[in-house]
């Protein structure tokens, strides 16, 4: 059973700092997402990774991918308040009929502090 | 843009009645999936479909069952529902054989009292 785990699961942050969300998973896939939820609203995507060494950046977020390491990282450069929201990743395991099937993480609650 | 909806935004039902989600999606897409999504669980998949008429048990089955007879709807049914299914409902879709990303639609919050 594919097991997806992100830490930290709750994250404080400081305005103007980085850090880190880490996504680990416990059987190969070359494929993962990650997701942004606001409080009360969906889920919408963010990036999609798709071969080991990927590296995708939009503003200030950054997400790679490390297949054997079963690792994916998303990073946050200088935070902002409007970052403030819960991240999800999700691998990507092929199923029946041809359907990709996700799993996700449990997400980390961010909240960027003035 | 792609664009998923679901039937309501707030259900409120009691425990025994049969419940319906609805969700419609308008690009074509081929694979459509319900997720409850539960505090500190995050999204568990209750089933899915890859194609009309054809569905696949996702990670948490029991207690729900799903109709698509139409490739842009897929609907998800509660046949006597319980407290435990109280919970956020979404719905998502997205197209076949390509590493795609899945599109949610709003979510459905559940409530069986």
């Amino acid at each position: 059973e594919l097991k997806v785990e992100q830490n930290p699961l709750f994250l404080s942050m400081q305005e103007g700092k980085n850090y880190t969300i880490y996504c680990n998973y416990s059987t190969t896939s070359d494929r993962l997402y990650w997701y942004r939820q606001d409080p009360g609203k969906s889920l919408e995507s963010l990036f999609v990774l798709l071969s080991n060494g990927a590296v995708k950046q939009e503003g200030r977020l950054m997400a790679s991918l490390d297949t054997k390491a079963r690792l994916s990282t998303l990073h946050i450069t200088a935070a902002v308040h409007d970052l403030s929201a819960t991240y999800f990743c999700a691998v990507d395991i092929a199923s029946s009929g041809s359907a990709r099937q996700l799993t996700f993480g449990s997400g980390t609650q961010l909240t960027v502090l003035p | 843009d792609v664009k998923v909806t679901q039937s309501s935004r707030y259900l409120v039902k009691r425990t025994g009645e049969k419940v319906f989600l609805e969700c419609v999606q308008d690009m074509d897409h081929e694979n459509m999936f319900w997720y409850r999504q539960d505090p500190g669980l995050g999204l568990r998949l209750i089933y899915f479909s890859y194609d009309v008429k054809m569905k696949e048990k996702g990670d948490i089955p029991e207690g729900y069952s799903v109709s698509r007879e139409k490739k842009e709807r897929f609907s998800l049914i509660l046949e006597s529902a319980s407290t435990n299914q109280t919970s956020m409902y979404l719905c998502a879709s997205s197209f076949r054989l390509v590493a795609d990303t899945q599109y949610f639609g709003p979510g459905t919050r559940l409530t069986v009292l």
